[in-house]
């Protein structure tokens, strides 16, 4: 079993380009989440999802979509990558609330745009 | 607003105890978790805890007070490899994670 998994590892990206960060995980949990941390602050949620299908607005979804067209995959869209947009991303996901809300992450992507 | 509070770093000796302090303030709770994330790594699950009270689970145990919004992640018996980042991240009432920006451990020989 893999967990989750993300891709690519690392990316240098130049400026105005266009990317996806791809999550898939195999545990069958209905929520997802994509987060940034970037050195000195903590994780900060960009998008998730209660469920597939359905998708909502985190802390900084700016120049960021997503979207969940099944349960298993949550890819993270840049559209016009900016430099600010340089983070490590990471990939969350959680089945249940309470004890049940623990989230699982994924390795993570290094991004930087240049 | 929704808030967390930790120490940026701390320092400890190898065989010593910490104690890392945590107080929150968040729209509705539902639970506290701490997560360990080392350098360069994803953050790894550690410790819930939803009633009032101490949680021990082998050298690290979490303690709670929803009254006060505050916990703590107690380690003993401190190894070189517990050096390492330590989030306290309490769950809203959306269920949501709310995550303070970690506390840095440095254990030295």
């Amino acid at each position: 079993i893999a967990g989750i998994t993300q891709a690519p590892t690392s990316q240098i990206l130049a400026a105005g380009r266009r990317m996806t960060l791809r999550c898939t995980q195999d545990m069958r949990h209905n929520a997802m989440y994509w987060y940034r941390q970037d050195l000195g602050l903590g994780l900060r949620l960009i998008h998730y999802s209660n469920t597939a299908g359905t998708t909502g607005k985190g802390e900084v979804p700016d120049g960021y979509s997503v979207s969940r067209a099944n349960t298993d995959d949550f890819p993270l869209t840049l559209a016009s990558a900016v430099p600010s947009q340089t983070s490590v991303y990471f990939c969350a996901s959680s089945d249940g609330t309470g004890s049940g809300g623990e989230q699982f992450f994924g390795p993570g992507t290094r991004l930087t745009v240049l | 607003g929704q808030n967390i509070d930790q120490p940026t770093e701390m320092t400890a000796t190898e065989g010593a105890i910490v104690q890392i302090n945590c107080t929150y303030q968040t729209s509705g709770f539902n639970g506290l978790f701490w997560y360990q994330q080392h350098a360069g790594e994803a953050p790894t699950f550690l410790s819930y805890n939803v009633l009032d009270g101490l949680e021990e689970k082998g050298r690290f145990s979490s303690f709670l007070s929803r009254s006060k919004g505050y916990s703590y992640l107690l380690l003993k018996e401190l190894q070189m490899k517990d050096s390492a980042s330590y989030l306290c991240a309490p769950m809203d009432s959306n269920y949501q994670l709310i995550w303070g920006a970690g506390t840095k451990l440095i254990i030295k020989p």
